[in-house]
C-alpha cells in the first residue's frame, strides 16, 4: 500500500522568506501523480500544485515550486516570498489511479508565517 | 457559485438523530468522494461514486449511508452516530477515470460534525 510521510508537523517562516516543506512517499508504481494541497483555517482544501511522475521537469506555480526526486521518492514544496496568506496546513498527496481512485494523504504540516 | 459546495457548514447532533450532509459540484465532473478528516490523522477516503455508481466503500460503518442521485449531487446520511464520528467531512469531485485529469480532486469547504 502507498504511504505518504510528512516529517515536519509544524514549521514557521518569516514573511518574504523562503520555506521548504518535505514529503516522502512509498510506492511500487512507476506512473503516478503527486499533489500539494493547502488548507487554511477556513477549511477549504485548495490545490496548490501537481506533478506527474513521468515528467522530469519540476512543476511551478507562481511562488510555489516542487523538488521532485523520483528515485528518492521525495516531493518537497518550496514557497518563495512567503506571505501572511500562506499560513495554513499543507498536505502532500499521492494518486496512482491503478485500480483505485484514492488520494493518499500525509498528516500535514502546519505552516506559520511571522510578520 | 464556487466549484464544490457543502451544507451545512456546522452540525451538532445527538447519537439518536438522523441527519444528512449535502454536497454539490458545479465543475461538470462525474466522480464524487466523501472524506473524513479527524484531528492528527490523514484524510480518510470513505466513498467514491463514478457516474452515480458507488465504486469504493472503504469499510465504512453502516451508520454512514451515501447517496448519489446524479453526477452533481452527493449526500451522506447519518444515523445513530457515535461521539468518535465527530470530525470534518469533506466532499470532493473530479473528472471520471478514463477521461484524463481524474487524478485531480477539488474539495468543498467541509461540514464540521459534532456528535454528542
Amino acid at each position: 500500500a502507498q504511504t505518504v510521510t510528512q516529517s515536519q508537523p509544524e514549521m514557521s517562516v518569516q514573511e518574504a522568506e523562503t520555506v521548504t516543506l518535505s514529503c516522502t512517499y512509498d510506492t511500487s508504481e512507476s506512473d503516478y501523480y503527486l499533489f500539494w494541497y493547502k488548507q487554511p483555517p477556513s477549511r477549504q482544501m485548495i490545490l496548490v500544485i501537481r506533478q506527474e511522475a513521468y515528467k522530469q521537469q519540476n512543476a511551478t506555480e507562481n511562488r510555489f515550486s516542487v523538488n521532485f526526486q523520483k528515485a528518492a521518492k521525495s516531493f518537497s514544496l518550496k514557497i518563495s516570498d512567503s506571505q501572511l496568506g500562506d499560513a495554513a496546513m499543507y498536505f502532500c498527496a499521492y494518486y496512482s489511479g491503478a485500480g483505485s481512485y484514492q488520494l493518499t494523504f500525509g498528516k500535514g504540516t502546519k505552516l506559520s508565517v511571522i510578520p | 457559485e464556487t466549484g464544490v459546495t457543502q451544507t451545512p457548514r456546522h452540525l451538532v447532533m445527538g447519537m439518536t438523530n438522523k441527519k444528512s450532509l449535502k454536497c454539490e459540484q458545479h465543475l461538470g465532473h462525474n466522480a464524487m468522494y466523501w472524506y473524513k478528516q479527524s484531528a492528527k490523522k490523514p484524510l480518510e477516503l470513505m466513498f467514491v461514486y463514478n457516474f452515480k455508481e458507488q465504486t469504493e466503500n472503504n469499510s465504512v460503518p453502516s451508520r454512514f449511508s451515501p447517496e448519489c442521485p446524479n453526477s452533481s449531487h452527493l449526500f451522506l446520511h447519518l444515523h445513530t452516530l457515535q461521539p468518535e464520528d465527530s470530525a470534518l467531512y469533506l466532499c470532493a469531485s473530479s473528472l471520471s477515470p478514463g477521461t484524463g485529469g481524474q487524478e485531480t480532486q477539488y474539495f468543498g469547504p467541509g461540514t464540521r460534525l459534532l456528535v454528542l
